[in-house]
């Protein structure tokens, strides 16, 4: 099946460490998002890439960093600069080719930092 | 992109039609209305797009006003798995990067 895997669903660390958020997508998409979701809250945009080798921020980058070096893959790492890191976090592909522009989103991993 | 507005929350009963509605009075000639829809704890989903024409497709139908300032997302026959946070966003069909901005949406809970 087609799809965008994030692994871990849940995902537990002590203050002051990296953390690593996989994505995987197997659309052939061409574009990739990081979206971040405190409770009752809207998704807000982390960075988003729009062919491998490249990445633009979004409106809330700090303290998160990303890397493209493949087309199915848009890691997101959380670092210990991020003030308020716990949240629910979103991958999300799109196909710019496409008329309709829908973004596909994955399962979400849900971040605790105590 | 175009602010939209929707209601915080409302309640349907099952098997009735859901209509949600979104004021966005501010959009552009070129931006388009999509709606998503989150299920508690999991990635939103697309459900539909539209321009200026009413559109349709097998989870909802999608009412825009003729000025285009407001919108009504319609589910047919609501069951209780439709129970979700629904979203109206508004921007352009070539938005740099293609970004979308999420509100704070409309949480609909169908009732038996």
């Amino acid at each position: 099946d087609g799809g965008i895997t994030q692994s871990p669903k849940y995902l537990f660390r002590k203050e002051g460490q990296n953390v690593t958020l996989s994505c995987e997508q197997n659309l052939n998409h061409d574009a990739m998002y990081w979206y971040r979701q405190d409770p009752g809250q809207g998704l807000r945009l982390i960075y988003y890439s729009q062919i491998v080798n490249d990445f633009q921020k979004g409106d809330i980058a700090e303290g998160y960093s990303v890397s493209r070096e493949k087309k199915e893959s848009f890691p997101l790492t959380v670092t210990s600069a991020q003030k308020n890191p716990t949240a629910f976090y979103l991958c999300a592909s799109s196909n710019p080719g496409t008329l309709s522009y829908e973004q596909y989103f994955g399962p979400g991993t849900r971040l605790t930092v105590t | 992109d175009a602010k939209t507005t929707q209601p915080p929350s409302m309640d349907c009963a099952e098997g009735r039609a859901a209509n949600l509605p979104c004021n966005h009075s501010t959009i552009s000639g070129n931006e388009y209305v999509y709606w998503y829809r989150q299920i508690h704890s999991q990635g939103p989903q697309y459900i539909i797009h539209g321009l200026k024409n009413n559109e349709t497709n097998e989870m909802a139908s999608l009412i825009i006003t003729e000025d285009r300032k407001s919108s009504t997302l319609i589910l047919p026959h609501a069951t209780l798995r439709d129970t979700a946070v629904y979203y109206c966003i508004v921007r352009p069909a070539k938005a740099a990067g293609n970004k979308l901005t999420f509100g704070g949406g409309t949480r609909v809970l169908v009732k038996p």
